[in-house]
């Protein structure tokens, strides 16, 4: 019954480094997306799941970033190289399927720092 | 492609003071619009939404109408308080199921005593 988690809260990291960043969302919601939100960006769609259909990976900024989806749930977002361009907080939403109009409900997100 | 533009801020206002943030969009087909809310320290939060043209969305004061004629869906408060001060998003939802949301740029408001 809980709402969107994630985690870590926050990770500081050293450029060049991957980090793997981790989010559950709500129980029965089949659809699963990743957004950034930084400084002069606002929020950015990067990758969205829907069911055991292919993701639609066309927000991923560059080929050091890529996410899974296991069993349909829990998904996760990793970032391979890390550049201190990548410094954001990065949200996880998810959505009930049959809403018709794509209420999507945020985790709190994870503040990533890559020094 | 489909893109939301919304009021730039920051915004800054008196207790009890009317509010209104502009939000207009581009999309085709028929999106679902929302206002999302991040406060501070906390995560993005859905404020109202609306689904189809002349819908009204409300939540806490807020209110916000669906205008197709002008592809617009501003926010607005009549009277808003201190704890109002918060980012405030427009986003749409395209006319497909389960599309990713479009956001706005953000307006910061900060509500002064």
């Amino acid at each position: 019954g809980a709402g969107v988690s994630q985690s870590p809260s926050n990770k500081v990291t050293e450029k060049g480094k991957d980090v793997e960043l981790r989010c559950d969302p709500i129980s029965g919601h089949t659809a699963l997306y990743w957004y950034r939100q930084s400084l002069g960006q606002g929020l950015e769609f990067l990758i969205y799941f829907q069911g055991n259909s292919a993701p639609d990976k066309s927000g991923l900024p560059s080929d050091r970033f890529s996410a899974e989806r296991t069993g349909g749930s829990v998904s996760t977002l990793t970032i391979q190289r890390t550049q201190q361009e990548d410094s954001a907080v990065y949200l996880c939403a998810s959505s009930l399927p049959g809403l018709a109009s794509n209420e999507q409900f945020f985790g709190p997100g994870t503040r990533l720092t890559v020094l | 492609g489909d893109s939301v533009t919304q009021m730039e801020g920051p915004v800054t206002l008196s207790e009890e003071a009317f509010l209104t943030i502009n939000c207009t969009y581009t999309a085709t087909g028929y999106p679902s619009l929302f206002w999302y809310v991040q406060y501070p320290g906390e995560g993005l939060q859905l404020l109202l939404k609306a689904t189809k043209a002349d819908d009204k969305g409300s939540n806490k004061g807020f209110e916000a109408t669906y205008r197709k004629e002008t592809t617009s869906f501003h926010l607005e408060k009549g009277s808003v308080q201190v704890s109002d001060s918060a980012v405030y998003f427009c986003a749409l939802s395209g006319h497909l199921r389960n599309t990713p949301l479009v956001f706005g740029k953000g307006t910061r408001l900060s509500v002064i005593a």
